[in-house]
């Protein structure tokens, strides 16, 4: 199956807190597993990646931890601000040649001050 | 460096009409991919050009056409358009066809 299960669907964070959004894969040939963060009205922009001879990366303030024996991966934003409100996809790929991306349902995240 | 563009922003269009969509991919890149978004959903891989050819398909019915042109810019046609082709179709490029994708900021198409 082609299927990325993300959730929760929405979270609420107190500004300073830590966003945490998780997402699960069926396809063992997934091999590549970025996030994006998209604003109302724009295009995805990429967040951060990972493929899966790593446990972790980490860029400022995302982090990306990765299970594979689980099949499961999430994003962690630290010291969340107002301006992280928006909505998180997470994809996978593992198409011979080509990325063409199964992207998760989406979490809308939004951040009080 | 200019970033991916695509136009036009917004389309409105009727049920059995055609329409075309374009896009300029980032400077270097050589690969265009095109996803569709329905509201509130995740976007859905529909084709992808790397050279100016056809380089994997989803689930989308022939309908649903491309072209990649040699500067590498791409058109996404769809004929007989129908209320659920309604959705933002949005555009990634890539320096190559296995790299991370970069999108537009998209076109809104609304079928009525």
């Amino acid at each position: 199956q082609q299927q990325v299960k993300q959730s929760p669907q929405s979270l609420i964070v107190q500004k300073g807190g830590i966003s945490i959004i998780n997402c699960a894969y069926e396809n063992t040939a997934f091999d590549y597993f970025p996030w994006y963060q998209q604003f109302p009205g724009k295009g995805p922009a990429l967040l951060i990646a990972i493929r899966p001879d790593v446990s972790e990366k980490k860029e400022g303030r995302f982090t990306i931890s990765f299970n594979k024996s689980a099949k499961q991966f999430s994003l962690h934003i630290m010291d969340s601000q107002p301006g992280d409100s928006a909505t998180y996809f997470c994809a996978a790929s593992g198409d011979t040649g080509r990325r063409a991306l199964t992207f998760g349902s989406g979490t809308r995240l939004q951040v009080q001050p | 460096e200019t970033g991916v563009t695509q136009s036009p922003t917004h389309l409105i269009k009727t049920r059995g009409q055609q329409v075309t969509l374009r896009c300029s991919s980032q400077s270097g890149h050589n690969t265009v991919s095109w996803y569709q978004q329905a509201l509130g959903q995740g976007p859905q891989f529909i084709f992808q050009y790397y050279r100016e050819e056809e380089n994997g398909r989803g689930n989308f019915p022939p309908r649903f056409s491309g072209l990649q042109f040699p500067n590498y810019s791409s058109e996404l046609n769809v004929n007989a358009l129908e209320l659920d082709d309604s959705a933002l179709y949005l555009c990634a490029s890539s320096p190559r066809a296995y790299d991370e994708q970069y999108f537009g900021p998209g076109t809104r198409l609304t079928v009525t």
